[in-house]
């Protein structure tokens, strides 16, 4: 099956910081999203991403849709504490239903105030 | 985006029992979903839940252990069947609504432990 590779599995940084996580794809996907969850919560979107290339951005957070198609990277600029969380990025993939997503393991993100 | 509304929030079982989760969405979805995440893990897709039909099953995921309904486009239930500990996790809802690709939206969960 579809596999995705995030990293860093955690990141511990400084209140202030800018943070930059990335997932990689076995194969070509379709559409990238990046969740967070917060503990005891489920996840929420945070960005979707439709086609290679792109770039968006959700406040203080930027995403990129690889043109390879087969990557993705998540930015946050200047972290909060409130960042603290469960950074996922997901995809449906090419193949099967474009509805059944794979998550990544998912990257640890702790801020220091 | 749409409410969703999971219940119980959380429950510790015995072994050998079964639970039922519900799933309340605050507005007709096309897709329902059901997940599991065992602890410090990632989401496992177990299956997808079919209105008026039965749900497609991932690999590794069977009716029997989780029976799952869907009776209408707002409703769903997932029942875990003869719990063991090995099935302490957190079961997520999560919904796509509309037509053509639309993202997931996920329930709070519901924190299972099994004694």
């Amino acid at each position: 099956g579809q596999q995705l590779n995030q990293s860093p599995q955690s990141m511990f940084i400084q209140e202030g910081e800018d943070v930059s996580m990335n997932c990689t794809s076995s194969s070509i996907f379709n559409t990238w999203l990046w969740y967070k969850q917060d503990p005891g919560e489920g996840p929420v979107l945070l960005i979707a991403l439709y086609k290679a290339g792109e770039l968006t951005s959700n406040g203080r957070l930027t995403a990129q849709f690889g043109i390879t198609r087969k990557d993705s990277f998540l930015n946050i600029s200047a972290s909060i504490p409130s960042d603290v969380g469960i950074y996922f990025c997901a995809g449906p993939g090419s193949g099967g239903s474009n509805y059944k997503l794979t998550f990544g393991k998912g990257t640890l993100l702790t801020v220091n105030p | 985006s749409a409410v969703i509304s999971q219940k119980p929030s959380r429950d510790i079982c015995q072994r050998g029992t079964s639970l039922t989760i519900q799933c309340q969405v605050d507005s007709q979805v096309t897709m329902m979903f059901w997940y599991r995440q065992q602890p410090g893990q990632s989401l496992t897709l177990i299956a997808t839940a079919n209105q008026g039909s039965e749900a497609t099953y991932e690999s590794g995921f069977v009716i029997d252990k989780f029976p799952i309904s869907r009776p209408n486009l707002t409703f769903s239930t997932l029942t875990v069947s003869n719990m063991s500990p090995e099935d302490s996790s957190i079961y997520l809802c999560s919904v796509a609504a509309g037509t053509g690709y639309q993202p997931q939206h996920f329930g709070d969960g519901t924190r299972l432990s099994i004694l």
